[in-house]
């Protein structure tokens, strides 16, 4: 079954503090990929980083990067620098074939709050 | 140009009632995806259109829901004597082709009273 799962409800981080966001992924598929999405409280959904199942490298944009560890199955979010406008939830996603690559399956999501 | 729009932004209605909702995707986009929200939860597939094939349905929860697009671009999701458990946010999302990244709309909140 292909799953993800978001282990921390609830996340707080000092400004300008490095914060990890765990996800673990559940898939039998060789090939897939995994998003990560960012919703401030105006309820919109802000893609972030992409990771693929045969990259290589950990995908990084900008503060962003991802910590793709394959052989755990884990994709974990790390923001650099952290700041107030990170307060937001953040979801971890994955598509794969058997998921049908038309589809999202979505975590549950954890709420991160940056404080002064 | 402009991102997915969806509209109403927000709607309330009775129970029983009948209600539309709307996605106006990114111009060029041939794949769109409903999701729905319920408070505090994560996004639950809905349905999803890529061109002229026929959509894949799997993740409506009941014969109450159906969606179509018309002429490739705008799509209405209908859901048929709302009740209260579909109250949520219902989210339209499209991408330029399957496996992309998918840009979301700001979605509709729906409430059944």
């Amino acid at each position: 079954a292909q799953k993800i799962t978001q282990t921390q409800p609830g996340m707080f981080v000092q400004e300008k503090e490095a914060v990890t966001l765990d996800c673990t992924y559940d898939t039998s598929d060789p090939s897939y990929g995994l998003f990560w999405y960012k919703q401030p409280s105006s309820g919109e959904m802000i893609f972030l980083i992409y990771q693929g199942s045969y990259d290589q490298q950990n995908a990084t944009e900008g503060r962003y990067s991802l910590n793709f560890q394959k052989a755990r199955k884990s994709a974990n979010l790390v923001i650099s620098a952290s700041q107030l406008g990170d307060s937001a939830m953040y979801f971890c996603a994955m598509s794969s074939p058997s998921g049908g690559y038309n589809k999202l399956i979505f975590g549950a999501g954890t709420r991160l709050a940056v404080h002064p | 140009g402009a991102g997915v729009s969806q509209s109403p932004s927000n709607k309330v209605t009775e129970k029983g009632k009948d209600v539309e909702l709307r996605c106006d995707p990114i111009s060029g986009h041939t794949a769109l995806y409903w999701y729905r929200q319920s408070l505090g939860q994560g996004l639950e597939f809905l349905i999803y259109f890529q061109g002229n094939s026929a959509p894949d349905k799997s993740g409506l929860p009941s014969d109450r829901f159906s969606a179509e697009r018309t002429g490739g671009s705008v799509s209405t999701l209908t859901i048929q004597r709302t009740q209260q458990e579909d109250s949520a946010v219902y989210l339209c999302a499209s991408s330029l082709i399957d496996n992309d990244e998918q840009f979301f709309g700001p979605g509709t909140r729906l409430t059944v009273l």
